[in-house]
């Protein structure tokens, strides 16, 4: 069973750049394909990109493409994914999830969340 | 790009009732789709994949059908518990995107 905990709530300025890390146990990071969600408050789900799990390429939903850049440290079984240019639009919980693959690949597992707040 | 519209936005049920969650696809999606729930403060659970499997742990109350551009999630006898917004999912290969629907909100009265 793979197991996801995610780092801590971050307060940040409009402008600036957020890094939000994910630890996988359960699995090594180069048995997972690791993608990232993110929820604003009251609103549904949204799929921010993640690793293709055909050929490990990093993919990017439109929206983000440009501000987001998602790295893995197979070291220590971290994913991070970090977005820039904040601004308060970006307000939101930010989960990591792995792929779980059947007759097609879905997020399976979760972490718990980062909140990310955006501020003056 | 595929869009996926559930309905109703909100269903208000007792104990006991029936729940039946709708998903249209904008284009056929063939079998691969998959449904969550999310309780409040929590983070999405996978209740269904590949339109009808259950994922391990979950209910055979929860149940999923359908083909093409239509899919239903069927949760046969409500427990309190099951109060949640519930997602349908979809995943593209090209250009490669993970889409999700706008949420039924679960009631229970």
């Amino acid at each position: 069973q793979v197991q996801l905990v995610q780092s801590g709530a971050e307060v940040k300025k409009p402008g600036a750049s957020v890094k939000v890390s994910c630890k996988v146990s359960g699995y090594t990071l180069t048995e997972v394909s690791m993608h990232w969600v993110r929820q604003a408050p009251g609103k549904g789900l949204e799929w921010i990109g993640g690793f293709d799990p055909q050929d490990g390429e990093a993919i990017y939903a439109q929206k983000f493409q440009g501000r987001v850049t998602m790295t893995e440290d197979t070291s220590t079984d971290t994913a991070y994914m970090a977005l820039s240019t904040l601004r308060s639009e970006d307000t939101a919980v930010y989960f990591c999830a792995t792929l779980f693959c059947a007759g097609d690949c879905y997020p399976g597992y979760w972490g718990q969340g980062t909140l990310v707040t955006v501020s003056s | 790009e595929i869009v996926l519209t559930q309905s109703p936005a909100t269903l208000s049920l007792s104990p006991g009732e029936r729940a039946t969650l709708s998903c249209r696809a904008s284009q056929s999606i063939s079998s691969y789709l998959a449904w969550y729930q999310q309780k409040p403060g929590q983070a999405p659970r996978l209740l269904i994949y590949d339109v009808s499997y259950r994922a391990t742990g979950i209910p055979a109350r929860f149940s999923g059908s359908g083909s093409g551009t239509d899919f239903t999630l069927t949760i046969s006898s409500l427990e309190p518990e099951d109060l949640a917004v519930y997602y349908c999912q979809h995943r593209t290969n090209w250009p490669p995107s993970i889409t999700f629907g706008q949420g039924t909100r679960l009631e229970i009265k």
